[in-house]
């Protein structure tokens, strides 16, 4: 059975603040998916990253990195210099290689203040 | 357009009233998919859609109808909701179904049964 843990449920820093967002799957496959969404208060979910399993780069994207380690399953998420604009609800997300099922993690509720 | 569009963004309904909600995209995209999501939790899929044809229901109660007009509109037609059934519905989008790639989502209709 496919599973995703994020262990926090809130995360409140200051702005400036790094920030890392932690994310566990669990998977017997070899080919999987793995996912970041962002939720804004306005509720649509916003595509951040999408990484294959058998892709393990480390990622950057301004102010975004990704940490995927097949040896730990995790892909974690790290956002430096935090803004108050980050402040939402992120969610890391797990898909097969065949369906487009994507098995959400709890979220975790990351509040900015300035 | 990368944009997946959700109409109404609010509604309020009866136990006893039909309403419809409404997904647009334009995108090309052939799988469509609708999501649930209750407060502070993660998305749950509802139904899959690929090639304007029903792929997957995730044992979705009958009050909830899904139809796929044509490739570029999704509906969800309820019928005789519970109030338990208040929640954001999301409606997202992805290029293929069999392969596994990134879904849009729309801002989502937050639905409140009284």
């Amino acid at each position: 059975a496919q599973k995703v843990t994020q262990a926090q449920t809130e995360i409140s820093v200051v702005e400036k603040e790094d920030v890392t967002l932690d994310c566990v799957y669990e998977t017997r496959d070899t080919t999987y998916y793995l996912f970041w969404y962002k939720q804004p208060p306005s509720g649509e979910l916003v595509f951040l990253i999408r990484r294959n399993s058998f892709d393990e780069q480390n990622e950057i994207s301004g102010r975004y990195s990704w940490n995927f380690q097949k040896s730990t399953s995790s892909f974690n998420f790290t956002i430096t210099a935090s803004q108050v604009v980050d402040s939402a609800v992120y969610f890391c997300a797990l898909g097969m290689e065949y369906g487009n099922k994507l098995v959400f993690g709890a979220g975790t509720i990351l509040r900015v203040k300035s | 357009d990368t944009e997946v569009t959700q109409t109404p963004k609010h509604l309020v309904m009866g136990m006893t009233n039909k309403k419809s909600l409404k997904c647009e995209q334009h995108m090309g995209h052939r799988a469509m998919y609708w999501y649930k999501q209750k407060a502070k939790k993660p998305p749950e899929l509802m139904f899959v859609y690929s090639y304007e044809k029903l792929s997957i229901n995730e044992s979705v109660p009958s009050r909830f109808s899904p139809e796929c007009p044509n490739s570029s509109l999704l509906n969800l037609h309820l019928h005789a909701l519970q109030p338990e059934d208040s929640a954001l519905y999301l409606c997202a989008s992805s290029q293929f179904r069999e392969v596994n790639t990134e879904a849009f989502f729309g801002q989502g209709t937050r639905l409140t049964v009284v």
